[in-house]
């Protein structure tokens, strides 16, 4: 499976700023998501990466709250904008094989805090 | 309903046993069936997958799926301390290749020695 590496592993930022994670991947890969890890929660998708075109975002997320480029078949960033308390999560980005095919494999994550 | 439910736990069992964890997903139409292991301050680490129904091994794990009931399951034989962790179970959304997955609540699992 690719090998996909999140920066930054965790940050802690102050409310009302924004934060760009970056999830770059050794191979080429045809889909990238991007999901978020509540406290105590289970993984929630927030959209699927398009190369050459806009984020697909599920119900409940945002393109202005959540902006995310695809630029290339290896490279993704998730920026979470005006950030508050409540956005303290860890974000997984994700990617299935590089024909496209499952199972999926996540990065290790960054680790967000909002005070 | 939730999409995919499971539940949180915990399961204890002793070392050595065979450790059971299911799953049920609302989705008549998907196609594709995941366990994730995930570690206490971890990102999740595929386990096993399964698309037919029936059962499916891999070294010490088993997924069984049965789709008319709707239902996934997770077994894994001589549990190991190594083993205690939340598992999650994940369902690929709709019946084509969307790689949406859906993940269950999870199960916490503790192997006790």
């Amino acid at each position: 499976s690719a090998v996909i590496s999140q920066k930054p592993s965790r940050d802690i930022c102050q409310r009302g700023t924004s934060l760009t994670i970056q999830c770059q991947v050794d191979s080429q890969v045809t889909m990238m998501f991007w999901y978020r890890q509540q406290p105590g929660q289970s993984l929630t998708l927030i959209a699927t990466a398009n190369q050459g075109s806009e984020a697909t975002y599920e119900s409940g997320f945002v393109i202005d709250k959540f902006p995310i480029s695809r630029p290339n078949l290896t490279f993704s960033t998730l920026t979470v904008s005006n950030m508050s308390p409540e956005d303290s999560s860890i974000y997984l980005c994700s990617t299935t094989g590089t024909d496209g095919s499952q199972p999926q494999h996540f990065g290790d994550g960054t680790r967000l805090s909002i005070l | 309903q939730k999409e995919v439910e499971q539940n949180s736990g915990p399961l204890s069992v002793p070392e050595g046993a065979i450790a059971s964890l299911n799953c049920t997903y609302s989705d008549r139409g998907s196609q594709s069936f995941f366990w994730y292991r995930q570690y206490s301050g971890k990102s999740p680490e595929l386990i096993m997958f399964i698309y037919s129904n029936g059962d499916k091994e891999d070294g010490r794990f088993t997924a069984q799926l049965n789709k008319a009931s709707q239902y996934v399951s997770l077994l894994i034989r001589d549990s190991q301390p190594s083993d205690s962790a939340t598992y999650l179970c994940a369902v690929e959304r709709g019946s084509s290749n969307t790689g949406k997955l859906i993940f269950g609540q999870g199960t916490t699992l503790q192997v006790k020695p």
